[in-house]
C-alpha cells in the first residue's frame, strides 16, 4: 500500500526521558513534514525537510529535533527539555505539483 | 503575520440539514486554500485545493468555495457519517511551502 506509516500509534514517555517518533513514506515526495496537534488548536509546525539531508525549524521546533537521511525517512525525536510533550503528532508528505499535504494516522504521546 | 480562523468551533446539526462552515484568512499572497477532513485519533483527509477568488469545488454533499478573505465549507443534507472535524489551512507565498492551519470546525450530525 503506498502511504506514510507512522509508529507507534500509542506512546508513553516518562519525563526526562527522550523518545523518537517513526515516520515512513512509499509516495517518492520529497518534502516531509512534522506538526503537533492539541485539543482545540490548529495543527502547528514543528519541524519540515524539504531534500534529504537538510531540514528547517517550524514554528514551535524548541525540544524537538529531526533527521533526515533518507528520502522515505523522517523520525522526529521528542526530548526532555519539551516542557509539554503530551500531544497528537502527525507526519506529512507533500506532492509539489499539487501542493497537497498526505498525512499519516498519528502518534499520540503521553507524559507519565 | 499569516492567519486563518475558522468558525464556528462547533456545529451541531439535524441530519438533512444543510448549514456552512466558515474559513477566514489573512495572507500574504494566497498559493491555494485546503479543505481537509479529520476523524477522531485519524490523520486528517485530503477533501479540496481552491487557488483563486471565485473557485468552487464539489464532492458529494460538500461544496467548497473561495473569496479574497473567506472560504465556506457547504454542506447539502448531511447524513451522520459527515460527523468530522473539518480544518482548513493556507499556503502563503512568503513562506517555504508551509502550510497554516486553522484550529477546526468539529460537526456532529444527528439522526
Amino acid at each position: 500500500d503506498g502511504g506514510i506509516t507512522q509508529s507507534p500509534k500509542y506512546l508513553f514517555r516518562k519525563e526526562g526521558q527522550n523518545v523518537t517518533l517513526s515516520c515512513e513514506q512509499n509516495l517518492n515526495h520529497d518534502a516531509m513534514y512534522w506538526y503537533r496537534q492539541d485539543p482545540g488548536q490548529g495543527l502547528r509546525l514543528i519541524y519540515y525537510s524539504q531534500i534529504v539531508n537538510d531540514f528547517q525549524k517550524g514554528d514551535i521546533a524548541e525540544g524537538y529535533s529531526v533527521s533526515r537521511e533518507k528520502k522515505e525517512s523522517f523520525p522526529l525525536t521528542v526530548t526532555s527539555a519539551q516542557k509539554n510533550p503530551t500531544a497528537f503528532y502527525l507526519c506529512a508528505t507533500k506532492d509539489l505539483s499539487s501542493g497537497e499535504l498526505f498525512f499519516g494516522e498519528g502518534s499520540r504521546l503521553t507524559v507519565l | 503575520e499569516d492567519q486563518v480562523t475558522q468558525s464556528p468551533e462547533a456545529l451541531r446539526l439535524q441530519e438533512g440539514e444543510s448549514s456552512s462552515l466558515n474559513c477566514s484568512y489573512t495572507v500574504s499572497g494566497l498559493r491555494g486554500l485546503f479543505w481537509y477532513r479529520q476523524d477522531p485519533g485519524k490523520g486528517p483527509e485530503f477533501l479540496f485545493t481552491l487557488y483563486s477568488a471565485g473557485e468552487e469545488k464539489e464532492k458529494e454533499r460538500l461544496k467548497a468555495t473561495l473569496t479574497k478573505k473567506e472560504s465556506f465549507l457547504h454542506i447539502t443534507a448531511p447524513k451522520p457519517e459527515d460527523s468530522a472535524t473539518y480544518l482548513c489551512a493556507v499556503q502563503a507565498g512568503s513562506n517555504t511551502g508551509k502550510l497554516i492551519f486553522g484550529q477546526g470546525t468539529t460537526l456532529q450530525v444527528k439522526p
